[in-house]
């Protein structure tokens, strides 16, 4: 199957920070990621998905000057958190739309953590 | 935003087949039936996708009622290594837009 990765896989930063998380399709383009995050104990929420070209699609509710989104290649997009706060500290997970369109292909998750 | 309801948590015997029932009444026409689960602190997985005939793959089937209001996903034989999180999606062509929902913990017992 396809393969996304993510880098890095687990962040620890200091409030008010900015942090960037990579997400990367390996084995095919992607002209469409998502973007998740995930609390303790709770289901995946999508923040945001992001087309390689164009600007990002923002969830209700997800500020997007916070969580900024860069889609600048087929196979590459990144999520950065500005300005990092405690309640920020979660998982977060990319994923890609494959090329046929019915499957989408999730990273392995970033956690970050915010002191 | 999830139009599925799912059992919260269910148990299945290592070696016999694991069926996961998902209820989605107010499915439309267009929309498809996603599964995907969820092993503790990885990323979601695919397993299978359906619109209304049956569908098998090298991991499930997945079982579509005739009205469509309703499926099962079906592990044949499970092991130790399929206890997730299994989630049902129901979405338009495409993958877009996947909202997942509470989905059922499968936990799979020697």
């Amino acid at each position: 199957g396809a393969v996304v990765s993510q880098h890095p896989s687990r962040v620890i930063c200091k409030s008010g920070t900015s942090v960037k998380i990579e997400c990367r399709s390996l084995d095919f383009q992607a002209t469409t990621m998502f973007w998740y995050r995930q609390f303790p104990k709770q289901s995946l929420m999508l923040m945001a998905t992001s087309n390689e070209g164009s600007k990002a699609t923002y969830e209700q509710g997800v500020e997007k000057d916070k969580f900024l989104i860069n889609h600048a290649s087929l196979t590459l997009s990144t999520l950065t958190v500005t300005s990092a706060h405690p309640e920020d500290s979660s998982f977060y997970i990319c994923s890609a739309l494959g090329q046929g369109g019915y499957e989408q292909y999730f990273g392995p998750g970033t956690r970050l953590t915010v002191t | 935003d999830a139009k599925t309801t799912q059992p919260p948590s269910m148990d299945c015997a290592e070696g016999r087949a694991a069926n996961l029932p998902c209820n989605h009444s107010t499915i439309s026409g267009n929309e498809y039936v996603y599964w995907y689960r969820q092993i503790h602190s990885q990323g979601p997985q695919y397993i299978i996708h359906g619109l209304k005939n049956n569908e098998t793959n090298e991991m499930a089937s997945l079982i579509i009622t005739e009205d469509r209001k309703s499926s099962t996903l079906i592990l044949p034989h499970a092991t130790l290594r399929d206890t997730a999180v299994y989630y049902c999606i129901v979405g338009e062509t495409g993958a877009n837009n996947l909202f997942f929902g509470t989905g059922t913990r499968l936990t799979v017992i020697p």
